[in-house]
């Protein structure tokens, strides 16, 4: 186990609502990454944040949103739900030193109808 | 910019039978990270290699970094139904950023 927790395991969203998705860091982690997998894919990076900053961005609409918090969690919101949204959302955490070896949560499973 | 591309996408064993995962880019790499993503599971860091020409071993596990940094493999030998799962490589771009490669699906025939 990494330690690294997410919240909820699966939530199912109808079309046009809003999600909020939670993670706890690992102890001594002050980066966060967030990645969607879509099924049969590889993660694909949707954002960073490391001292309650975001830090990088990928390729994603502004309607995905995140914040950090002081101990280190975070949240990723998503605005305006499209199908295509469903997917697997992991959040990732990492330090500052060493390998940048990045420690994934279990992900939360989410299915937009 | 930077991607990886992984082959094969696929690839099914008999268990005891050896599998390789190789990871191609069109341009050099600084470094290359291994993880491996259990069926229902999340990816798991496996190593990272920042060598040109280097090689790591972990148990039946040989990862590579080829010498123009530009691809790598990972080779397992005599699989176990424990390989199973999908095997994807990973470089770092910026600050922490992992760009995956698709990945490649292992299943094994016990």
């Amino acid at each position: 186990e990494t330690g690294v927790t997410q919240s909820p395991t699966h939530l199912i969203k109808t079309r046009g609502q809003q999600v909020t998705l939670r993670c706890s860091s690992q102890s001594g982690h002050n980066t966060v990454s967030w990645y969607q997998q879509a099924l049969g894919q590889g993660p694909q990076f949707i954002f960073q944040y490391y001292r309650e900053e975001e830090n990088g961005r990928g390729n994603f609409p502004p309607r995905f949103s995140g914040l950090q918090f002081p101990n280190y969690s975070s949240e990723l919101n998503v605005n305006a739900l499209e199908l295509d949204d469903s997917a697997l959302y992991l959040c990732a955490t990492s330090s500052t030193s060493g390998t940048y070896e990045q420690y994934f949560g279990p992900g939360t499973r989410l299915t937009v109808t | 910019g930077q991607q990886v591309m992984q082959i094969p996408q696929y690839q099914h064993v008999q268990e005891g039978e050896d599998f390789t995962t190789y990871c191609n880019s069109s341009t050099t790499l600084s470094n290359i990270q291994w993880y491996k993503q259990r069926p229902g599971g999340h990816p798991v860091f496996l190593i990272q290699l920042v060598k040109s020409g280097e090689v790591k071993k972990q148990k039946r596990l040989t990862f590579q970094f080829g010498e123009a940094k530009k691809n790598s493999s990972l080779h397992i030998t005599a699989t176990q139904t424990t390989d199973v799962g999908t095997y994807f490589c990973a470089l770092i771009q910026g600050a922490q950023k992992l760009v995956f490669g698709q990945g490649t699906r292992l299943t094994i025939n016990p």
